[in-house]
């Protein structure tokens, strides 16, 4: 089982460039997030899909966008790329059953991003 | 709304002894679930544990027990045995009704030889 994939794993942006990074999950959930993690802090969560098609605002979604297309993919795009944005983003993925482990999450490997 | 906490910033201890984490919430929400989820330097989320609002019983996962006492609204890690290994940020989170997860800031544990 491949999980929660997303790419890249590192990058380097210029102040004003904008990227995407890319999330994909195999197991049929229908929940789906974006977290940023800046360094020694806890988890902020930036956006978040309920299903296809439709997605809302976390804590902090300024300077990003989602899209929610298929229940698989969640991409987040960063435009205007910021020092402010350098931090490591986790995807993640959940089922919606509360009363089971399964409530908890599946945590793509990460992607560190450095805005220079 | 709802909190977690983790008052602890880094703990240490010694190899083979046991250790725990602390970890209060807040919520008022009837049914939720408490996890804990470790990180190692090389910076993925592992899952370790799942709590749920009603289990009667503590969890157990091998070396990791989670003391829940739902009255105090507490949900303290235990990791029996220590290892080098177990050095990591460990995070406690909650989920209740909502639809995402609230994570603690984390307490980062070193395990001396």
């Amino acid at each position: 089982n491949a999980g929660v994939t997303q790419t890249p794993k590192f990058r380097i942006l210029k102040i004003g460039q904008s990227m995407t990074l890319q999330c994909t999950q195999d197991m049929n959930h229908n929940y789906m997030y974006w977290y940023r993690q800046d360094p020694g802090m806890g988890l902020k969560l930036i956006y978040y899909s309920v299903g296809a098609g439709i997605t809302d605002k976390g804590e902090v979604p300024n300077g990003y966008n989602v899209s929610r297309s298929t229940t698989e993919d969640f991409p987040l795009r960063l435009e205007l790329a910021a020092p402010s944005q350098t931090s490591v983003y986790f995807c993640a993925s959940s089922y919606s059953n509360l009363g089971s482990a399964d409530y908890g999450y599946t945590f793509g490997s990460g992607t560190r991003l450095t805005v220079v | 709304a709802q909190k977690i906490t983790q008052t602890q910033p880094g703990m240490f201890v010694q190899e083979k002894e046991a250790v725990t984490l602390d970890c209060t919430y807040d919520t008022s929400d009837p049914s939720y679930g408490l996890f804990w989820y470790k990180q190692p330097s090389s910076g993925e989320m592992i899952f370790l544990i799942y709590q749920g609002s009603y289990d009667q019983q503590n969890a157990t996962e091998g070396r990791y027990s989670l003391n829940f006492q739902k009255a105090r609204k507490s949900a303290n890690l235990v990791i029996s045995a220590s290892q080098l290994g177990d050095s990591a940020m460990y995070f406690c989170a909650m989920r209740g009704e909502g639809n995402d997860m609230r994570f603690g800031a984390g307490t980062r544990l070193t395990v001396k030889p």
